[in-house]
Formats: C-alpha cells, sequence, structure tokens
C-alpha cells in the first residue's frame, strides 16, 4: 500500500496543452511538497501546503498552480506546457511542517516524469 | 553558488569499503536531511538531523552546526548502496537541494 502516490508515473505531451499530476497520501500526513528534479538531476522545491493552507511558494511561472482540496491531496496543474517544463515531479509529504524545522522525515512519491514535445 | 555543496560529485568504491560523502552549506538550517535516489528514480529520506550524529545500520549521518557541515558515511559498503544521495537543508520556511553524489559500488 504506497505512502505517497503520484499518477501519472509518465506523460507526454504537446506544448501549449494543460496537464494536471495528482498526489495523494495515506499516512495522515498535514504537510505535502512539490518537488521538481531538472534534466541536472538537481532538486527544487515548488510549492508546499499544510492542511490545506499554501506555505512555501516559489518563484515558479503562474501557469503552474497547486491545488489541495484536502490535506490527502495535493495536486498539481500546468498551462500551457513548454519545452523547459520537461523534467520529474516528485511529491512528498510530511507529518507536519516539523519537516521544514528539525524533526519531520519527508516520505517521497515515486515520481512524475514530464515530456513536452 | 548554490546554498548546498556536495563532495564528491562522483564516486566509485569497491565493495566493503568505507565512504564519506560531504555536504557543507551556507545558510542557516533548521535541518539537514539526506536523501536517496535509487537507479529507478525513485526517492527516500535516509536522515534528518540538526545537531551530533545519527546512525541506522552501516549508514551514519553527522552535522557541525558551526562548521556547516554534514558528512554521510557508509560502512561496509555494497553494491546496493550505489545510488545518488541528496544533502537538503532547511531554513525553516523554504528547502536547498545539494547537486547529489553519485555513488557506484562495484563488487
Amino acid at each position: 500500500d504506497t505512502a505517497v502516490s503520484q499518477t501519472p508515473k509518465y506523460l507526454v505531451t504537446q506544448m501549449g496543452n494543460d496537464k494536471s499530476i495528482k498526489c495523494e497520501q495515506n499516512l495522515g500526513h498535514d504537510t505535502m511538497y512539490w518537488y521538481k528534479q531538472d534534466s541536472k538531476k538537481f532538486l527544487k522545491i515548488m510549492f508546499s501546503y499544510n492542511n490545506k493552507e499554501l506555505i512555501i511558494n516559489e518563484t515558479v511561472p503562474n501557469r503552474f498552480s497547486p491545488k489541495s482540496p484536502d490535506k490527502a491531496h495535493l495536486n498539481l496543474h500546468i498551462n500551457s506546457l513548454e519545452l523547459g517544463d520537461s523534467a520529474v515531479y516528485f511529491c512528498a509529504s510530511s507529518q507536519d511542517r516539523r519537516a521544514l524545522r528539525n524533526t519531520g522525515e519527508l516520505f517521497f512519491g515515486e515520481g512524475s516524469r514530464l515530456t513536452v514535445l | 553558488k548554490n546554498e548546498v555543496e556536495q563532495s564528491p560529485q562522483n564516486l566509485t568504491a569497491q565493495e566493503g569499503e568505507f565512504i564519506t560523502i560531504n555536504c557543507s552549506y551556507s545558510v542557516g538550517i533548521s535541518a539537514l536531511h539526506w536523501l536517496q535516489q535509487h537507479p529507478g528514480g525513485g526517492i527516500v529520506s535516509l536522515f534528518m538531523l540538526s545537531s551530533g550524529k545519527k546512525k541506522h545500520g552501516r549508514l551514519i549521518a553527522t552535522i557541525n552546526i558551526q562548521e556547516k557541515h554534514s558528512s554521510l558515511h557508509i560502512t561496509a559498503s555494497h553494491p546496493r548502496d550505489s545510488a545518488v544521495y541528496i544533502c537538503a537543508v532547511t531554513t525553516g520556511n523554504q528547502f536547498y537541494f545539494g547537486t547529489g553524489t553519485s555513488l557506484t559500488v562495484i563488487p
């Protein structure tokens, strides 16, 4: 039973399309995150939600919009996809905001590889 | 310049060797995470620490807050340890990641 699950695992789409990646965690955690890993394998945080409230909103294009319908879900919507959006997107969760401080371990999903043609 | 620097970038070791991966950071942190990314792409959290030392099996992580430095040690390395090891720090409201150390352990 996967703790943090992302769908789809692979997504190939054309430039200009709008797509979504879904993330669900069944750990009862309060805090969820989206990270982007580029072609050089460099990870960067994009967003974080704590109990449906946005707490980290990095400098990413407005085309990226997270949506958290409840604390177990954090979906990532991307509008007008561009070539540079091709990357692996990781969802993660932690029990609460303490992952940002000193006591909360991170649990990662398996990643969603987005390829924009 | 990246807020988190790791060394070495690539490391090849013979099975059984003792391995050390270093992480230096330039920001004030609340915690430091060591992550492991397997060739298949999945990421696993190995340690989170804010002081001292933690041990889990053959893995040991240490941190020196004054020197802004952490090390990840692997004792008796094994081919299954081959992965990318990523250091990440949190400042209370932000995450910064190192570029990773790619480890290959040869039988």
